[in-house]
Order: C-alpha cells, then structure tokens, then sequence
C-alpha cells in the first residue's frame, strides 16, 4: 500500500524550531519528488516546498525561504521538513505529499498525501 | 509567483446536478494544471491532472479541460460524496500555488 506518515508536530513558541519527518512506503521513493503543503485553521491550501527525487534540488514559497529547509534521506524513504524562527502565521496542518514525476519544476500533481501534522505557533 | 483565481468561491448545488468550476491562472501554466477534492478533516485528494487527465481510481462524472491560462472542473450528475471544497493548483512553475477554493454546497 502507497502511504505517507507524517510526525514532528506540536506547540512551540515563536522564534522556535521544529522538524517534521515523512515516512513514505509502497513506492519507488527516490524516482518522486516530494512537497510540503500545509493548511492555516479555515484557510486553504499552501504549497511550502518542495525536493527532486535526488534531493538535488529544492525550492520554497517566499514567506519560509531562508527559515524551513526540505531534505530527504532516500536510504530511509523519508523527507523532512526544517522549521526554524517560526512565527504565528506558520500555524497550520502540514502534509507531506507525493509528487507524480522526479522534478520538482513542471509536475503533474500530487497523487500521494499524508494524513497531515499540527503545527502550532503560540507562546 | 503565479496567481490562481477560482470561481465561484462557493455554489450551491444538489444531488443529480451538474456543476462547473473554473480557474485562471495569472499567466500561461501550459497544461501544468491540477485538481483536488477535500473534504473537512481530511487530506486532499488528486481529481485531475495536466488539465484534464482523471486521476485513477475517480469517477467518470469528473471532468477537467483549458489551457494556458483558463481551466474548468465540470462534475456531471452530483452524488452526495461529491459535497466538498475544490482546489485548483499550477504545476509548472514553483511555487506551484494554488486556488482559494471553492465550496460545493447541498
């Protein structure tokens, strides 16, 4: 069975870190590139970032570059996703998801999500 | 960043119904267009991909076509499942950002 499992949330202050981890299975996890998309309380979708198959390369919405940084360890079938200096408005469930080809440029879409980890921003 | 604009935000519709959503994209995403179904609580769901090919698994009543910078999702006869938030989101350039959504309502 394809699934994703994110972890790593909860609450944390602002100006703090967290890192989320996504365990994949079930796929040939090095040939798919890999995304982070989250959702704020009532609002809609976001895409945050996003890894080639190889982790060679790797891009970010605007408000996270320079604070989150995606890896991944294709040895463990994992992506992670690096959150420091957070913020308030970083509150939100974050999915990790699987993307259709190995690059993170032009995509066909994300047929593979997880069930999704809370991120909360409070002090 | 390319800018997605879906309309209507919401529409209210019932069981039988055929519906249609549209979505624009800021400047040309070629065909790098896609489409989810989320419905409350849980993760979203791949409809349709490049524009208009049905992601396994999704009912034929599912429809995506356009081009370029205009985009629509037709469902044809609505069934009770069919009751969510839709988003569009572009693929061809990252950030591959999304739509606001638009809510199918009973």
């Amino acid at each position: 069975e394809v699934q994703l499992l994110e972890s790593g949330g909860g609450l944390v202050q602002p100006g703090g870190s967290l890192r989320l981890s996504c365990a994949a299975s079930g796929f040939n996890f090095p040939n798919c590139a890999m995304s982070w998309v989250r959702q704020a309380p009532g609002k809609g979708l976001e895409w945050v970032a996003g890894i080639s198959g190889s982790g060679g390369d790797t891009d970010y919405t605007q408000s996270v570059k320079g604070r989150f940084t995606i890896s991944r360890d294709n040895s463990k079938n994992t992506v992670f996703l690096q959150m420091n200096n957070l913020r308030a408005d970083d509150t939100a469930v974050y999915y990790c998801a699987k993307s259709m080809l190995y690059s993170i440029r032009s995509q066909w879409g994300m047929d593979v999500w997880g069930q999704g980890t809370t991120v909360t921003v409070s002090s | 960043d390319i800018q997605m604009t879906q309309s209507p935000s919401s529409l209210s519709a019932s069981v039988g119904d055929r519906v249609t959503i549209s979505c624009r994209s800021s400047q040309s995403v070629h065909s790098y267009l896609n489409w989810y179904q989320q419905t409350p609580g849980r993760a979203p769901k791949l409809l349709i991909y490049s524009a208009s090919n049905l992601q396994g698994g999704v009912p034929s009543r599912f429809r995506g076509s356009g081009s370029a910078t205009e985009f629509t999702l037709t469902i044809t006869s609505l069934q009770p499942e069919d009751f969510a938030t839709y988003y569009c989101q572009q693929s061809y350039v990252t950030p591959h950002t999304f739509g606001r959504g638009t809510t199918l309502e009973i």
